[in-house]
């Protein structure tokens, strides 16, 4: 596989579930995003990953738990979401912070 | 504080109707501008990276222009597969910062 891969790309879940989403990237980068956006809204930045540390958190709500074990792979956990969470959750990786971002497809996330 | 502007927020035209949409920065360094399409329910797709004043690239029917405040996206000739959202975003000179992305345009082409 190239670029950057997301799974699930779909997730319907409720709100007392916990889940994950998955994110790879194929690209040797050393950055690595996460990013909210709900229907016809911005990108909202969640969280940023440079060389496996974490650099910043944008007042995300703690229901959100990022992961970064090696700089290849990105994880969100979730739990106890609300409804409000529902959007398409997008991940994206650069080869330093202020370069080129590459997106992965999202996953589109429906919470009950 | 760096600020993305992007103008118009939506923008309709009819198939062949040429246009512009545009982007306007204000940022204590601009290291460089980068254009994305994003269609629904997608990922973005990166498409240009500007990095001085007076540059311009050009794919199929786009064409991004850069000046010292704002960059251009041309679309000559659009077709209805050109409707998507256009995202205009910008790396700062301190290079240690994600991109700073604008709100976006959204185009719809009609045929």
């Amino acid at each position: 596989e190239t670029g950057v891969t997301q799974t699930p790309r779909h997730l319907v879940m409720g709100m007392t579930n916990k889940k994950s989403l998955k994110c790879e990237q194929h690209l040797g980068h050393n950055a690595m995003y996460w990013y909210k956006q709900s229907a016809k809204k911005p990108l909202e930045l969640m969280f940023v990953y440079s060389l496996e540390e974490r650099v910043e958190n944008n007042s995300v709500p703690s229901r959100f738990s990022p992961e970064c074990p090696n700089s290849s792979h990105l994880f969100l956990h979730l739990h106890t979401l609300q409804p409000e969470d529902s959007a398409l959750y997008l991940c994206a990786s650069s080869q330093d912070l202020g370069g080129t971002q590459y997106f992965g497809p999202g996953t589109r996330l429906l919470v009950l | 504080e760096d600020q993305v502007t992007q103008s118009p927020e939506a923008l309709r035209l009819q198939e062949g109707e040429s246009s512009s949409l545009n982007c306007s920065y204000t940022v204590s360094g601009l290291r460089g501008l980068f254009w994305y399409r994003q269609d629904p329910g997608k990922g973005p797709e990166f498409l240009f990276t500007l990095y001085s004043a007076g540059e311009e690239k050009e794919k199929e029917r786009l064409k991004a222009t850069l000046t010292k405040k704002e960059s251009f996206l041309h679309i000559t000739a659009p077709k209805p597969e050109d409707s998507a959202t256009y995202l205009c975003a910008v790396s700062l000179n301190s290079g240690n910062t994600p991109l700073v992305f604008g709100k976006g345009t959204r185009l719809s082409v009609i045929a």
